[in-house]
């Protein structure tokens, strides 16, 4: 039972170029959400899906798209990479209380 | 516009030495609150949940309570490894989601 599994754990993008950041779950929750943390700023929240074929948008989601095909996985996809999307990324799973969160992908983009 | 502010952002103890984290919310329909260590480096790791003010639940050196408009985590007598960032969140029943809405949370170092 490996819980939230993101890759990759670190990433460095040159200023626009696109990639995916890879979350899959194996706890069969319906709901799966992206954060970004960043120093001082707290955990916020990029997008979720509260189940296949339905995504929503959070606090931040400019620059960011999601997708939902299965219940496994939710990947984030970063169109054309800016500087200030230097984070901390994290993707959650939950089924309605506790959430399960994967071990993060530090990106930095230059 | 629900809010969740956590305080102190730093708190530096000695080992044995009891203290409290405190959590305050503005939400319009509280389904839940929750809170959450997190280790430098990993994702957070669930603690506790709350659902209704009065409510209390312990973990080891860790207790939590909730009142209508604030949390409070109380640490007795930490120990080193204790020394995590501790955030909190609550469930709102807006939108019919599930999805928490976090503080930025309070960075704990306990000295031994």
């Amino acid at each position: 039972n490996a819980g939230v599994t993101q890759t990759p754990k670190f990433q460095v993008l040159k200023t626009g170029q696109s990639m995916t950041l890879q979350c899959a779950q194996d706890m069969n929750h319906e709901y799966m959400s992206w954060y970004r943390q960043d120093p001082g700023m707290g955990l916020r929240l990029i997008h979720y899906s509260v189940g296949a074929g339905i995504t929503d948008q959070g606090e931040v989601p400019n620059g960011y798209n999601v997708s939902r095909s299965t219940t496994e996985d939710f990947p984030l996809r970063l169109l054309s990479a800016a500087p200030s999307q230097t984070s901390v990324y994290f993707c959650a799973s939950s089924i309605g209380t506790e959430a399960f969160f994967g071990q993060g992908t530090r990106l930095t983009v230059v | 516009e629900d809010q969740v502010t956590q305080s102190p952002e730093a708190l530096r103890l000695q080992e044995g030495e009891s203290s409290s984290l405190n959590c305050s919310y503005t939400v319009s329909g509280l389904r839940g609150l929750f809170w959450y260590r997190q280790d430098p480096g990993k994702g957070p790791e669930f603690l506790f949940t709350l659902y209704s003010a009065g409510e209390e639940k312990e973990k080891e050196r860790l207790k939590a309570t909730l009142t209508k408009k604030e949390s409070f985590l109380h640490i007795t007598a930490p120990k080193p490894e204790d020394s995590a960032t501790y955030l909190c969140a609550v469930q709102t029943e807006t939108g019919g989601s599930y999805i928490p809405t976090f503080g930025r949370g309070t960075s704990l170092i306990v000295h031994p």
